[in-house]
């Protein structure tokens, strides 16, 4: 199956300071990849669909000047957390589907922990 | 009423025994059906794909999909421990590069020994 990469896979910041997390398509072309974000024992929760080369969509309530999303190519997306506070300790993931196939593929997700 | 309803669990069955996980939905535009597997801390990892109803065989792994009932399986023969994981359902329409995923809320599995 197709391979998605993150990175980092675990980053501990200071309340206040922004955190960027990438994600990469390493075998194939995404025109479009997914944030996720997943809290302990529960299900994916959808943030935003990245767009190569266009703006980011997010899903309802959501803040797109929170979470900066940039899809600078064909396979790179990055997820950017400003100003990260305790709140926003979660595990983020990404997926991407590879052009003309209808499934997605998933990365092995980033845990940010905010101090 | 959610799109997709998928029972949390936990299940716990004995090493060998066959395993059925479950998922209904109410949206009958939906056309592809995933199941994923996620390990602890890990990314969700795909494990089957069916395209409209029938079923889908893979090693032990099985799924079906019966669309008249909105209705999707999955089916594991001769469970291991290795299996014990969350199985998420996924499911979107066919409409164009629109790809958005519907996720169920996961089932926790733990198979023992």
């Amino acid at each position: 199956g197709a391979v998605v990469s993150q990175h980092p896979s675990r980053v501990i910041c200071k309340s206040g300071t922004s955190v960027k997390i990438e994600c990469r398509s390493l075998d194939f072309q995404a025109t479009t990849m997914f944030w996720y974000r997943q809290f302990p024992k529960k299900s994916l929760m959808l943030m935003a669909t990245s767009n190569e080369g266009s703006k980011a969509t997010y899903e309802q309530g959501v803040e797109k000047d929170k979470f900066l999303i940039n899809h600078a190519s064909l396979t790179l997306s990055t997820l950017t957390v400003t100003s990260a506070h305790p709140e926003d300790s979660s595990f983020y993931i990404c997926s991407a589907p590879p052009t003309l196939q209808e499934t997605q593929y998933f990365g092995p997700g980033t845990r940010l922990l905010v101090l | 009423q959610k799109e997709v309803e998928q029972d949390p669990g936990p299940l716990s069955v004995p090493e060998g025994a066959i395993v059925s996980l479950n998922c209904t939905y109410s949206n009958s535009a939906f056309q592809y059906f995933m199941w994923y597997r996620q390990y602890s801390r890990k990314g969700p990892e795909l494990l089957m794909y069916t395209y409209s109803s029938g079923n889908k065989e893979d090693g032990r792994f099985t799924a079906q999909v019966d669309k008249s009932s909105k209705y999707i399986s999955l089916f594991i023969r001769d469970s291991q421990p290795s299996d014990s994981a969350t199985y998420l359902c996924a499911m979107r329409p066919f409409s164009g590069g629109y790809n958005k995923l519907i996720f169920g809320a996961g089932t926790r599995l733990a198979v023992h020994p």
